[in-house]
């Protein structure tokens, strides 16, 4: 069965700091997406990254980074020097072609609380 | 180019009672799908559709149904509402669902 964990139920920092939220996923499929998604205070979902089960490189945008490491079935995320405008609720998805449609599975989330 | 459109925004329900939470697309997307997000359970998936005229259930399909007759509209009708439905509720759409889905800005659904 899928499935997506995010241990850290709640995070909070301080401006600037740097803060990593984990995500650990289960599948038995070789083929799968990874997304994250983002959920300000407004409530909408705004989509971060998608990420394919063959392509481990990891990628940066602005003060985003990704970590993809297939040996622990791991897809953390990074937000690097974090702003106010960074809390939020983040939740890791994973989609499976073979398994309900590719619908998106999500993990429970992480609340990032970040304070001036 | 509208997204993905949900209505109503908000909505109150007695309990027994029915209602259809609407969802439509104007992206002509294939994929798309229903979730209930609670506090603390994240989202979880009630139903799918990978095209016009075909659906399946998703993790928490009980007390909800479906149909697809257009590829345009998903809605989700509650049959006979009870209090643990109250949630806020999205509807998503795909080109393809490993592309990443669109998602409604929500319908938050109080049953009493």
């Amino acid at each position: 069965a899928q499935k997506v964990t995010q241990a850290q139920t709640e995070i909070s920092v301080v401006e600037k700091e740097d803060v990593t939220l984990d995500c650990v996923y289960e599948t038995r499929d070789t083929t799968y997406y990874l997304f994250w998604y983002k959920q300000p205070p407004s409530g909408e979902l705004v989509f971060l990254i998608r990420r394919n089960s063959f392509d481990e490189q990891n990628e940066i945008s602005g003060r985003y980074s990704w970590n993809f490491q297939k040996s622990t079935s791991s897809f953390n995320f990074t937000i690097t020097a974090s702003q106010v405008v960074d809390s939020a609720v983040y939740f890791c998805a994973l989609s499976d072609p073979n398994q309900a449609g590719t619908a998106l599975i999500f993990g429970k989330g992480t609340t990032l609380s970040v304070s001036s | 180019n509208a997204g993905v459109t949900q209505t109503p925004k908000f909505q109150v329900l007695k309990t027994g009672q029915s209602m259809t939470l609407q969802c439509a697309q104007d992206m002509n997307h294939e994929y798309m799908s229903w979730y209930r997000q609670d506090p603390g359970m994240g989202l979880r998936l009630i139903h799918y559709s990978v095209g016009a005229g075909i659906t399946d259930q998703g993790e928490v399909p009980n007390g909800y149904n479906v149909s697809r007759s257009t590829t345009e509209d998903f809605p989700l009708r509650l049959l006979s509402a009870a209090p643990s439905q109250t949630s806020v509720y999205f509807c998503a759409s795909s080109l393809q669902g490993s592309y990443g889905y669109t998602f409604g800005s929500g319908t938050r659904l109080t049953v009493v």
